[in-house]
């Protein structure tokens, strides 16, 4: 059972190139989130789902897009690469009515 | 606008004694807390819970603390051991909506042989 698996775990970026942070879960989670963590500023959402098809976005979605075509997969898109990017990003997946997320070991992002 | 608040970045602890990690929160709505600790290089694992209908939770070592009327949870640490070096993040959840969390900043906690 793997639980969240996330990849690239690293990876540098130059301003304005694109690419995808892939996440999946193998626990047929509903709810899944992406969030990054900035150092000194815990982690802020950036979008979230409920199910396949469906998303939302976090507090901060600017420069990002997701899709949810199937319950173990959540892609988070990054467009044009800028240095606010930088960052480490990490997935996370639970159940309805179970508060513990389970979290995916994050891929750490810098753009240059 | 930082809803839940850490505002001690680290904390450092002789083992075996107690370490007590603190958290404010400004939002009336969340109706349950969370504690993550996170080892570097590794996500978040989650440490323990409560519910803004009771003022203490306990699970062996680890005992959190709510004070609604103050807006602040504890998160005590009974003995403190090696293995609890890490971060530990406070996290709340609102009432509404697909159990979106929000995080502190995150304390460091450092246990001293």
């Amino acid at each position: 059972n793997a639980g969240v698996t996330q990849t690239p775990k690293f990876r540098i970026l130059k301003i304005g190139q694109s690419m995808t942070l892939q996440c999946a879960q193998d626990m047929n989670h509903n709810y899944m989130y992406w969030y990054r963590q900035d150092p000194g500023m815990g982690l802020k959402l950036i979008y979230y789902s409920v199910g396949a098809g469906i998303t939302d976005k976090g507090e901060v979605p600017n420069g990002y897009n997701v899709s949810r075509s199937t319950t173990e997969d959540f892609p988070l898109r990054l467009e044009l690469a800028a240095p606010s990017q930088t960052s480490v990003y990490f997935c996370a997946s639970t159940v309805p009515d179970d508060y513990g997320y389970t979290f995916g070991s994050g891929t750490r992002l810098t753009v240059v | 606008d930082q809803q839940v608040k850490q505002n001690s970045p680290s904390l450092s602890v002789q083992e075996g004694r107690i370490s007590i990690l603190n958290c404010d929160y400004t939002n009336s709505m969340f109706d349950y807390f969370l504690w993550y600790k996170k080892y570097p290089a590794e996500g978040p694992t989650f440490l323990i819970s409560i519910s803004s209908i009771k003022d203490k939770n306990e699970d062996g070592r680890f005992t959190v603390f709510l004070n609604k009327s103050a807006k602040h949870l504890s998160l005590h640490i009974v003995p403190s051991q090696p293995g609890d070096s890490a971060v530990y993040f406070c996290a709340a959840r609102q009432i509404q909506g697909a159990q979106k969390l929000v995080f502190g900043q995150g304390t460091r906690l450092t246990i001293n042989p």
